[in-house]
């Protein structure tokens, strides 16, 4: 595997069901970063993790809730999901995060499509 | 804080026809990305601009960085149908929540390329 992966691609769950994103980045980078993309919002920041810390949340419903165990692995747990929760989830990975002079080009996974019934 | 504006928001071109997709910014950044995304796919890197007048050429489309300006511009030649996508600009710089350097997206161009 190469790049950026993301499992399952696609994911139809009820609002009642627990669920979770995988993301594993092969590219040796040190950041990772949940997307939400929906028809209303093009692409939203959802979390960022640098060095397997969580240094963003932007104002993210508590029903979603990250993971970063270590540099290549990121999860998103999902729970007691809204219909308008429906989207592409992108997972995407930077070389750096933050301080200056580092590389910040981000590469994109191929997303998972969930929808919620 | 880096704003980043993405104008037209959407483009709607004939085959065969010219345009320009215009990236501008609000604080000085030397680097800059464009994106391509096809509709339920995910985003994929088209150009890298690191430096002041730095001009990248792949195909029809050509991107180039005028950072005195705080400008980019994405230039379709001749467009034809597999063009039709939506294109994003990303820019290095603070963002919203200051302290620290990130890429900061702009809302992104639906071009859609009609024959």
């Amino acid at each position: 595997e190469t790049g950026v992966t993301q499992t399952p691609r696609h994911l139809v769950m009820g609002m009642t069901n627990k669920k979770s994103l995988k993301c594993e980045q092969h590219l040796g980078h040190n950041a990772m970063y949940w997307y939400k993309q929906s028809a209303k919002k093009p692409l939203e920041l959802m979390f960022v993790y640098s060095l397997e810390e969580r240094v963003e949340n932007n104002s993210v419903p508590s029903r979603f809730s990250p993971e970063c165990p270590n540099s290549s692995h990121l999860f998103l747990h999902l729970h007691t999901l809204q219909p308008e929760d429906s989207a592409l989830y992108l997972c995407a990975s930077s070389q750096d995060y933050g301080g200056t002079g580092g590389s910040y080009e981000q590469y994109f996974g191929p997303g998972t499509r969930l929808t919620v019934t | 804080e880096l704003k980043v504006e993405q104008n037209p928001l959407f483009l709607s071109m004939q085959e065969g026809k010219n345009y320009t997709i215009y990236c501008n910014y609000s604080t000085t950044s030397d680097r800059l990305y464009w994106y391509r995304q096809d509709p339920g796919k995910s985003l994929e890197s088209l150009f890298v601009l690191l430096s002041n007048g730095a001009v990248k050429q792949e195909g029809r489309l050509m991107a180039s960085l005028d950072t005195k300006a705080r400008l980019s511009t994405l230039h379709i030649t001749a467009a034809v149908h597999d063009l039709s996508a939506t294109y994003f600009c990303a820019v290095e710089g603070w963002g919203a929540q200051g302290g620290s350097e990130k890429l900061v997206f702009g809302k992104g161009t639906k071009l859609t390329v009609n024959p």
